[in-house]
């Protein structure tokens, strides 16, 4: 079945940093991938939807400078928490979508960011 | 965005309890999607469901997208604790796809 593979799996970083998260399809070429935030016993909270070869469309309230998303091959997606700080610590899972109107995402197994 | 009506949005139930949630929607689907997701993990797809009125199951779960093609529910039989985790719903429509917020479940041994 479809794969996706996010990476790093945990990560910690100083505040003020940068850090960048990979969500790679691994059998299947991904037209389209989703951003998600979740903070603890919270529910999936949608950021982007990251076409290929185009722009990222950001949720209202989501700041694209901040959370930059890349989505240059069919099999790759990132997204980068720029200046993190702490509050922006939480758990970022990815999904993936096969061809546009397929009707099974399937997800990474998430990143979790600890910003110091 | 999250704009399907999950429900409950918690249960703690004993072992061997049987379990229903369902997700509702002011908007019609053509698919209905169940995922689990375990602690610290993604979510995993349980059951998809494309068709008006399709009852599928796998092996404990039966889930059924509504005739109305505006909800669906999950149901759990024989709860063990394994199960914990939480449930999500999603609704999808040609190229939008929605959530719900997702059901914790708890199960006492």
């Amino acid at each position: 079945g479809a794969v996706v593979s996010q990476h790093p799996s945990w990560v910690i970083c100083k505040s003020g940093t940068s850090v960048k998260i990979e969500c790679r399809s691994l059998d299947f070429q991904a037209t389209t991938m989703f951003w998600y935030r979740q903070f603890p016993k919270q529910s999936l909270m949608l950021m982007a939807t990251s076409n290929e070869g185009s722009k990222a469309t950001y949720e209202q309230g989501v700041e694209k400078d901040k959370f930059l998303i890349n989505h240059a091959s069919l099999t790759l997606s990132t997204l980068t928490v720029t200046s993190a700080h702490p509050e922006d610590s939480s758990f970022y899972i990815c999904s993936a979508r096969g061809f546009p109107g397929a009707n099974v995402l399937t997800f990474g197994a998430g990143s979790r960011l600890t910003v110091l | 965005g999250q704009q399907l009506n999950q429900s409950p949005q918690s249960m703690f139930i004993q072992e061997g309890e049987d379990v229903s949630m369902n997700c509702t929607s002011s908007s019609i689907f053509n698919t209905w999607l169940w995922y689990k997701q375990d602690p610290g993990e993604g979510p995993v797809l349980l059951i998809a469901l494309y068709k008006a009125g399709e009852l599928t199951s796998n092996g404990r779960l039966t889930a059924q997208f509504g005739i109305t093609r505006k909800d669906s529910f999950l149901n759990i039989s024989a709860s063990i604790p394994s199960d914990v985790g939480i449930y999500f719903c999603a609704g999808q429509l040609n190229n939008d796809m929605r959530f719900g917020a997702g059901t914790r479940l708890t199960v006492k041994p």
